[in-house]
């Protein structure tokens, strides 16, 4: 299976900041990489697929980049409602489809 | 709008079994492929099963083999989650996601339902 690993596992940071979430992959995924958005409580929330495409409805401040092996998810300025965590996903190798451990972002 | 609702869980004791169900509305259900995803307590998350548009293809995560079945009923609009010899490391939120487009994202979700296993 295909392992995916996230860094930071935590960050810190202020409403305006900007912040970028890194995802590794231990082999090649192309560019079937997804990031998600999870507050406490609440389900998973697509924000970007094929590592750089925009959900419908997600705010542009989010972006996506990156193939292969090593991917980032940027928050350009960060809104008081980004607080939460942020998950990877691959969707190169399945079955199963692998997530990142998680980041959570706090103020 | 889209909506999955699940229901289903509950406290069960290891070894035991439990059924769980994900109503769908507001798309054309047997036109997706559909999962379950699980959520452990303050852990990450892991894909469980999925189950193409027609019922033809199954899969399961290897821990889950044998155990778990998965199943749907596209005249009710209806996923569901058959899990047997239930160990106390399947606690965890159970959630159903709709599959996106043709590849495994995951673009909809339910809110999950929790599913404790302990004596």
């Amino acid at each position: 299976d295909i392992q995916m690993t996230q860094s930071p596992s935590s960050v810190s940071a202020s409403v305006g900041d900007r912040v970028t979430i890194t995802c590794r992959a231990s082999q090649g995924v192309s560019s079937w990489l997804a990031w998600y958005q999870q507050k406490p409580g609440k389900a998973p929330k697509l924000l970007i697929y094929a590592a750089s495409s925009l959900q419908s409805g997600v705010p542009s401040r989010f972006s996506g980049s990156g193939s292969g092996t090593d991917f980032t998810l940027t928050i350009s300025s960060l809104q008081p409602e980004d607080f939460a965590t942020y998950y990877c996903q691959q969707a190169n190798s399945f079955p199963p489809v692998t997530f990142g451990q998680g980041t959570r972002l706090e103020i | 709008e889209v909506q999955l609702v699940e229901s289903g869980g509950g406290l069960v004791k290891p070894g035991g079994s439990l059924r769980l169900s994900c109503a769908a509305s507001g798309f054309t259900f047997s036109s997706y492929t559909m999962n379950w995803v699980r959520q452990a307590p303050g852990k990450g998350l892991e894909w469980v099963s999925s189950i193409s548009s027609s019922s033809h293809y199954k899969y399961y995560a290897d821990s889950m083999k044998g155990r778990f079945t998965i199943s749907r009923d596209n005249a009710k609009n209806s996923l569901y989650l058959q899990m047997n010899s239930l160990r106390a490391e399947d606690t965890a939120v159970y959630y159903c996601a709709r599959r996106f487009g043709t590849e495994y994202y995951f673009d909809y979700w339910g809110q999950g339902t929790l599913v404790t296993v302990s004596s």
